[in-house]
């Protein structure tokens, strides 16, 4: 089955700073991968899918990720960090019959 | 449109004791399925279910059983509560295995 892997279980950074988060993925063939965003106390919400259809994939919030095959890697991205943005932030791959495989999740914080 | 509607929000159980999570959805989604979310481990599937009548086991399954008798509900039972169950349960749904998956708010169970 496919796994996605999330570098960093927290990440700190200012607001107005740019935001990263890693994924990286294993697979042999193109996934469908996914991130997803947790605020305290809530459900999951989607910021964005890849399909294959653009490498460059812009969501909600000013986020967009980038699909890179030569280093099977999702990061999520976002120029400016607000202090909204504080969260939970998980990739996802989905696994066919399986549904989706989540990450460990990277819990964002922004400092004013 | 609801969206995806989970009940109860929290819940406290001895350990030995049964009960149900309810998990219903009005988007005619034929996809649904369970996740248990703990600290540092992201999202795990516990069962899943391509349409009315057709269930499967995900990653997590000992402990849990559901059926889908309808499009709209998926309920997950816990047979015999252990402390290991203590977690947050989130229902998901989705057109298809590779949507998008759209999130219930999650059940709190604390299992004494």
């Amino acid at each position: 089955a496919q796994s996605v892997t999330q570098l960093g279980s927290h990440v700190s950074v200012s607001e107005g700073a740019l935001v990263l988060l890693r994924c990286n993925y294993s697979s042999s063939v193109p996934p469908y991968l996914f991130w997803y965003v947790q605020y305290p106390n809530q459900g999951l919400q989607l910021l964005l899918k890849y399909t294959s259809a653009a490498t460059l994939v812009k969501g909600i919030n000013g986020f967009e990720a980038e699909f890179k095959k030569s280093e099977t890697s999702f990061h999520l991205t976002k120029p400016s960090a607000h202090m909204s943005d504080a969260a939970e932030y998980f990739c996802a791959v989905y696994n066919a019959g399986n549904m989706l495989t989540f990450g460990g999740g990277t819990r964002l914080m922004v400092k004013p | 449109n609801a969206g995806v509607t989970q009940t109860p929000k929290f819940q406290v159980l001895k350990t030995g004791q049964s009960m149900t999570l309810q998990c219903a959805q009005d988007m005619n989604h034929e996809y649904m399925s369970w996740y248990r979310q703990d600290p540092g481990m992201g999202l795990r599937l516990i069962h899943y279910s391509v349409g009315a009548g057709i269930t499967d086991q995900g990653e997590v399954p000992n402990g849990y059983n559901v059926s889908r008798s309808t499009t709209e509900d998926f309920p997950l039972r816990l047979l015999s509560a252990a402390p290991s169950q203590t977690s947050v349960y989130f229902c998901a749904s989705s057109y298809g295995g590779e949507g998008a998956q759209y999130f219930g708010p999650g059940t709190r169970l604390l299992v004494l």
